[in-house]
């Protein structure tokens, strides 16, 4: 069964370091999407990518945040210079042709801790 | 603005009991409503999901009935198991130009015990 795969699965950093969230969405979908949970609170909407470009984004999505697609596989979310309230699970997710079912097909997460 | 809430948990239960997790939305537009579910150490995994009014969503033994008077999409199950131990999130989405952009509720904790 295809499924959408995340590395790494938990990433420690030091306060103002770059990091680099990876994703390989489902072969065959279109729109692809970052959320992350702070822990305890909400999953929050970060950003969603259609067509090689941001298609919508969230207050949260600030200039310290980007994301690509690389190549034909991979999707990637960037934060620039990482601060302490970034800390939290990080989750991918891609949707296919259907859009309007509305699923998402969500990865297993990356846990990010920042020090 | 899109908004779900639903009951804090965590819920405990012993196994075989009825369970009902609330839910309730506002929206712009007519959404899409989901429970997603996420057990430990996974990700979150699509549990059913309705389209339209009165439309019942079900799957695993769970079920929930999108109520558009209400403005609710309660979940239920008649005998939870040990196995059915995770957090559950409602969720909803409107057609948007962006793809589907969920809005989550904060996730309600279920403990199953024998």
């Amino acid at each position: 069964e295809p499924e959408v795969t995340q590395t790494p699965s938990h990433q420690v950093t030091q306060m103002g370091q770059e990091v680099i969230l990876r994703c390989v969405p489902i072969s065959n979908h279109l729109y692809f999407y970052w959320y992350r949970q702070i822990l305890g609170q909400k999953v929050e909407f970060l950003v969603s990518f259609y067509n090689n470009e941001i298609s919508e984004k969230s207050e949260i999505f600030d200039d310290q945040f980007s994301v690509e697609r690389p190549d034909g596989s991979n999707f990637t979310l960037k934060i620039r210079s990482t601060k302490l309230e970034d800390s939290a699970m990080y989750f991918c997710a891609s949707s296919g042709q259907g859009v309007h079912t509305g699923e998402l097909f969500f990865g297993e997460g990356s846990r990010l801790t920042v020090l | 603005g899109n908004s779900v809430t639903q009951m804090e948990g965590p819920v405990t239960l012993s196994e075989e009991a009825f369970l009902t997790i609330n839910c309730t939305y506002t929206a712009t537009g007519y959404p899409s409503l989901f429970w997603y579910v996420q057990y430990p150490g996974e990700g979150l995994q699509l549990l059913l999901k309705a389209t339209k009014a009165d439309d019942k969503g079900s799957n695993k033994g769970f079920e929930a009935t999108y109520r558009k008077e209400t403005t609710s999409f309660h979940l239920e199950k008649g005998s939870v198991q040990v196995s059915d131990s995770a957090v559950y999130f409602c969720a909803l989405t409107v057609r948007s130009g962006g793809g589907n952009k969920l809005t989550f509720g904060t996730g309600t904790q279920l403990k199953v015990e024998l």
